[in-house]
């Protein structure tokens, strides 16, 4: 399997642009999760989906984020309008309930997002 | 509510040299126990996990981790350290809603 997949890996935006990160779970998990980490507040979880339903996005820091997943294979989390204060690492993550690796997060390689 | 606490933000050790990175945690029940690594641009990786049974578990490169219900502590250890184990260590516990709860990290510099 190709792992979660995260794009773009990189993204430099000027502030009040719109920001759009993508992420491709791994076929067969039906949990995926949004996380944001900084140096200041280390990892934080925005929000999770199960079956592609929105179960907790208490994390979600304003209205400014919005995350979706139209279907299982992929999902985004948006930010409109940007703010500096949004630079981080935005991580993707899945899992499955079921089978021997039930409830391991594996992890995307993470989109860097810097605005100016 | 959980938490998890990695008390130790920087490490520093020879290579060769053993590895303790210390873990707690606070939840009610028996917890599942995680430790990650995310090596420098990268994302995290799964070291080991704790569901139930021997308290001793056994991870990729060559880590273990040992849970102590009594002490609520799940430490990684390693025998002997390799310049490429340099990087920041994520202990992690989980519960029956799926979510996981990450501690802060420990970075762990390694000199030769």
């Amino acid at each position: 399997d190709a792992g979660v997949i995260q794009s773009p890996r990189h993204e430099v935006t000027e502030m009040g642009q719109e920001v759009t990160l993508r992420c491709k779970p791994i076929s067969g998990h039906d949990y995926l999760f949004w996380y944001r980490q900084t140096m200041m507040r280390g990892l934080e979880l925005l929000i999770y989906f199960n079956n592609n339903v929105p179960i907790d996005d208490s994390g979600m820091p304003e209205d400014r984020f919005s995350a979706k997943m139209p279907n299982a294979s992929f999902s985004t989390l948006k930010i409109q309008p940007s703010e500096p204060r949004d630079s981080a690492v935005y991580f993707c993550a899945s899992s499955r309930t079921r089978g021997s690796a039930k409830n391991i997060q594996y992890f995307g390689a993470g989109t860097r997002l810097s605005v100016l | 509510a959980q938490s998890v606490t990695q008390p130790d933000i920087h490490i520093t050790v020879s290579e060769g040299a053993s590895l303790e990175l210390r873990c707690n945690y606070s939840y009610g029940a028996t917890p599942y126990l995680f430790w990650y690594v995310q090596s420098p641009g990268q994302g995290l990786q799964l070291l080991l996990k704790y569901f139930s049974g021997d308290t001793l578990v056994q991870g990729i490169k060559g880590f273990e981790a040992e849970f102590k219900r009594s002490q609520s502590s799940f430490n990684l250890r390693k025998p002997s350290v390799h310049w490429s184990d340099a990087a920041e260590y994520f202990c992690a516990v989980g519960d029956n809603t799926d979510k996981l709860i990450f501690g802060t990290g420990t970075r762990l510099q390694v000199f030769p």
